[in-house]
């Protein structure tokens, strides 16, 4: 069964702190995709990025990074020097087959 | 580019009540989701339109809720009658690839 998990439903950072929101997923398929999407007051989902389960590379964008570790069936997502402008939902998802599989969402608030 | 709009934003009716929820997706986007969550719970996957055909509607409730997409163009989810536990969030996205997905702002319905 394809599966989920964001552990952390909320977390509060200090601006300029560093945070990272976890993602572990479940899947029986030896192709499939990961993504992170934020979700802002506005409501909408905005995509961040995408990955597919032969590219383990870490990447960066900016003050963005993040870490897949199929060892572990994570996709880890770090900001680097966090600024109020982060303060959204994150959501983790897995495409295995036809389907998006979505976490829970991990609030993220920063504090200025 | 116009990216996907959906309305109402917001709507609130009693149990037993009828609500039609409409998307519309972006221009050219031949695939086209529907999504719920829940408060504090994961985004679900509801179905999935190519053009005007149903390519999976594994995740549709029940038949209380009707999805059509009229000449592959905008997109209704129905939903008659309403009840307690339908209340949440709405979301649509809208893509040309099976690899990504744009989405729209939701609709947050509560029955009341």
């Amino acid at each position: 069964a394809q599966k989920v998990t964001q552990a952390q439903t909320e977390i509060s950072v200090v601006e300029k702190e560093d945070v990272t929101l976890d993602c572990v997923y479940e899947t029986r398929d030896t192709t499939y995709y990961l993504f992170w999407y934020k979700q802002p007051p506005s409501g909408e989902l905005v995509f961040l990025i995408r990955r597919n389960s032969f590219d383990e590379q870490n990447e960066i964008s900016g003050r963005y990074s993040w870490n897949f570790q199929k060892s572990t069936s994570s996709f880890n997502f770090t900001i680097t020097a966090s600024q109020v402008v982060d303060s959204a939902v994150y959501f983790c998802a897995l495409r295995s087959g036809n389907q998006f599989y979505f976490g829970t969402g991990t609030s993220l608030t920063v504090i200025p | 580019e116009a990216g996907v709009t959906q309305f109402p934003s917001h709507s609130v009716i009693e149990k037993g009540q009828t609500v039609t929820l409409r998307c519309d997706p972006i221009s050219g986007h031949d695939n086209l989701y529907w999504y719920r969550r829940v408060m504090g719970k994961e985004i679900k996957f509801l179905l999935h339109f190519v053009k005007e055909s149903k390519q999976d509607e594994s995740g549709m409730p029940n038949n209380r809720f009707l999805a059509e997409r009229t000449g592959g163009t905008y997109s209704t989810l129905k939903v008659q009658p309403a009840e307690l536990e339908d209340s949440g969030v709405y979301f649509c996205a809208s893509s040309l690839s099976i690899y990504e997905q744009y989405f729209g702002p939701g609709t947050r319905l509560t029955v009341t």
